[in-house]
């Protein structure tokens, strides 16, 4: 079956760092990719991994491990505006579909 | 920059009336699709549509949904006789082949049906 698994929420404060974990089982895979959802808007895609280690991208990271079926968001030097849902979503292989996580809420405390 | 939109933002509807979503989506894209939402739960895949056919589809996607790009721009979805359980957000996105396929999302119908 297809599964993802993300915490449901998280809370950490202003100017932190927070991880936040992924782990999937997927019948194939082809690639992980990470979006940002504030309440009641559309996702906005954050980073995308298909290789094994690390993609920055200004304030944000995302870690792969193939092996592992597990997948890491950074978030550095976390801002108000940072509080959101995070979705970790899956491609899998031979489709363009995306299987997605039910996504970790995110609340940036001052 | 280029985006995803998608329209109307909020349709209320009864419960047995056909309802049809529309969706522009960025100009260069080739793959599209339609995701639904329901409140409070994970973003679930619907349907995918390539060189004017469906390439895929969920279980969800039964045979009261139907996708459509009527001309070169728009891209449509549409529920023939909407249930309780069809209240939903309804997300458009496209991409283009490469840099893993990445899907862009449009900021999403709020379907409410009575």
């Amino acid at each position: 079956g297809q599964n993802i698994d993300q915490p449901t929420e998280m809370t950490a404060t202003e100017g932190a760092i927070v991880q936040i974990n992924c782990t999937y089982q997927t019948s194939g895979f082809n690639g992980l990719f990470w979006y940002q959802q504030h309440a009641g808007e559309a996702p906005t895609f954050l980073s995308y991994n298909v290789l094994d280690g690390l993609e920055e991208k200004g304030r944000f990271s995302s870690f792969l491990s193939r092996s592992k079926g597990y997948s890491y968001l950074l978030l550095k030097e976390l801002q108000m505006k940072d509080s959101a849902s995070y979705l970790c979503a899956v491609r899998d292989e031979g489709t363009y579909k995306y299987i997605f996580g039910t996504g970790t809420r995110l609340k940036v405390l001052a | 920059e280029p985006e995803v939109t998608q329209t109307p933002s909020h349709q209320v509807t009864q419960m047995g009336q056909e309802v049809i979503l529309r969706c522009v989506p960025i100009s260069n894209h080739l793959y599209f699709y339609w995701y639904r939402q329901i409140l409070g739960q994970k973003v679930e895949f619907l349907v995918s549509f390539y060189n004017n056919e469906i390439s895929e589809k969920s279980e969800i996607f039964d045979d009261q949904f139907s996708v459509e790009r009527p001309d070169g721009s728009n891209f449509t979805l549409k529920i023939r006789s909407t249930k309780l359980e069809d209240s939903a957000m309804y997300f458009c996105a496209s991409s283009v082949p490469g840099a893993g396929n990445t899907q862009y999302f449009g900021p999403g119908t709020r379907l409410t049906v009575l």
